[in-house]
């Protein structure tokens, strides 16, 4: 149980365009949803997290009008990265906090890599 | 602001040894730390941590941790080349919506 996933795995896209990725949570419901870029041989950096029905939260740095979040379900949050530039290409990867549980802990996607030309 | 740091950045050793990787933190509002460990692609789980003291234990991998003096320890025995990957721990706050707080890792590389 508590499989998220994410589509798409990989994308290609050309500079100036913009791309959307898709965070599912398979077998339960997420209230809360969270992402994280990863830079080559760094660590996961949290960009935003992302509450069903509401507008998402972002952290210190994180441009929200360039990183498009919508939660517009318990199951689904989408990530629109708008006029991608070659410094956009990272590791995308999200979380989802299963609704109710009382760890409060967090499950992965298997990650996106954004590659912009 | 919050930070995790994680030392050794990166490690390399054979099998059949025995590794700590250490994790300390400062985080505002602390619920739990927790362990990960990422090969090719998302992290997969491997410890929560949430009283001080308590060890968990799966297998050869084992995890502490100190409140007082906010670190966590990861132990791994007889590594086997399986074990190369980077371990990632995180803070978790109670704050806003209970986020993580990422470590810098430490890449593990196991030697046949």
């Amino acid at each position: 149980g508590a499989v998220v996933s994410q589509h798409p795995s990989w994308v290609i896209c050309k500079s100036g365009t913009s791309v959307k990725i898709e965070c599912r949570s398979l077998d339960f419901q997420a209230t809360t949803m969270f992402w994280y870029r990863q830079f080559p041989k760094q660590s996961l950096m949290l960009m935003a997290t992302s509450n069903e029905g509401s507008k998402a939260t972002y952290e210190q740095g994180v441009e929200k009008d360039k990183f498009l979040i919508n939660h517009a379900s318990l199951t689904l949050s989408t990530l629109t990265v708008t006029s991608a530039h070659p410094e956009d290409s990272s590791f995308y990867i999200c979380s989802a906090r299963p609704m109710g549980r009382d760890s409060y802990e967090q499950y992965f996607g298997p990650g996106t890599r954004l590659t912009v030309t | 602001e919050d930070k995790v740091v994680q030392s050794p950045l990166s490690l390399v050793v054979h099998e059949g040894d025995t590794v700590t990787l250490n994790c300390s933190y400062e985080v505002t509002n602390f619920r739990s730390l927790l362990w990960y460990k990422q090969e090719k692609k998302a992290p997969t789980f491997l410890f929560m941590l949430t009283s001080s003291g308590i060890e968990k234990k799966s297998g050869r991998l084992s995890s502490i941790l100190d409140k007082k003096e906010l670190f966590s320890i990861l132990n791994i025995t007889a590594t086997q080349t399986g074990d190369s990957a980077v371990y990632l721990c995180a803070g978790q706050t109670t704050s806003g919506t209970y986020k993580y707080i990422f470590g810098t890792g430490t890449r593990l590389k196991v030697l046949a």
